[in-house]
């Protein structure tokens, strides 16, 4: 079974870094991009960009380019979405979830992250 | 990049049908068959229900089907259920390599 567990509930002032984590389970890691989405409070979703574990490429939407990092550590299959200095504004769920085709579709989603941003 | 456009809200008894658009351009869903749906219940993860435009993947109720026509895409739910009440949204590929989502749309199960 495909499976994507997210690292718990974060809660953070403003200016300080945050790195969250996606483990993954049940298909290989390398061989599919991992996506992030963000879900601000009673919002929509919002894609944030792909990474790819096999050689490190990245896609990021242009809302988000230079405001997050995605990286990977294939050695414990685990994705990461990280922060240099948060934000209020940063406020909201992420959720990681698996690329499944050439169609940008996301096929198995992780339980989300929380991140509060809050002085 | 704008979102989809999506409506607020439907609202359908159990038992009947009901559909849900989402507009876009020639720049995303009328460019590709790229056009995906996802449902999500309150304080869970979205599930996807539709991939390429009108695929279900397993263990998905053939009561939900989507199709496409121009730069707008459709969601269609029928015998609906009470279960089904939930956010709807739906995304595509985009030429510039990048995914956009809709707005999203509340169900209402009367």
């Amino acid at each position: 079974e495909v499976q994507l567990v997210q690292s718990g509930a974060e809660v953070k002032k403003p200016g300080e870094s945050l790195k969250i984590s996606c483990e993954t389970s049940g298909y290989t890691f390398n061989r599919y991009w991992i996506g992030w989405v963000r879900q601000m409070p009673g919002k929509g979703l919002e894609w944030i960009g792909f990474f790819y574990p096999d050689d490190s490429e990245t896609r990021y939407s242009p809302s988000f380019q230079g405001q997050v990092t995605m990286s990977a550590d294939k050695s414990i299959t685990t994705a990461y979405l990280q922060w240099s200095s948060l934000e209020a504004s940063d406020t909201a769920i992420y959720y990681c979830a698996r690329r499944y085709s050439t169609s940008d579709t996301f096929d198995v989603w992780g339980q989300g992250t929380m991140v509060t941003v809050s002085s | 990049q704008s979102a989809l456009t999506q409506p607020a809200s439907v609202s359908g008894s159990p038992g009947q049908s009901i559909t849900i658009s989402c507009t876009g351009s020639s720049h995303d869903i009328g460019g590709y068959d790229y056009v995906s749906w996802y449902q999500q219940h309150p304080g869970i993860a979205p599930k996807l229900i539709i991939y390429d435009v009108t695929y279900r993947p397993s263990g998905i109720s053939d009561r939900f089907s989507g199709s496409k026509s121009g730069n707008t895409a459709s969601l269609t739910i029928s015998g609906l259920q009470a279960e089904d009440e939930a956010d709807y949204y739906c995304s595509s590929y985009t030429a510039s390599i990048t995914v956009v989502f809709g707005g999203g749309t509340k169900l209402t199960v009367l």
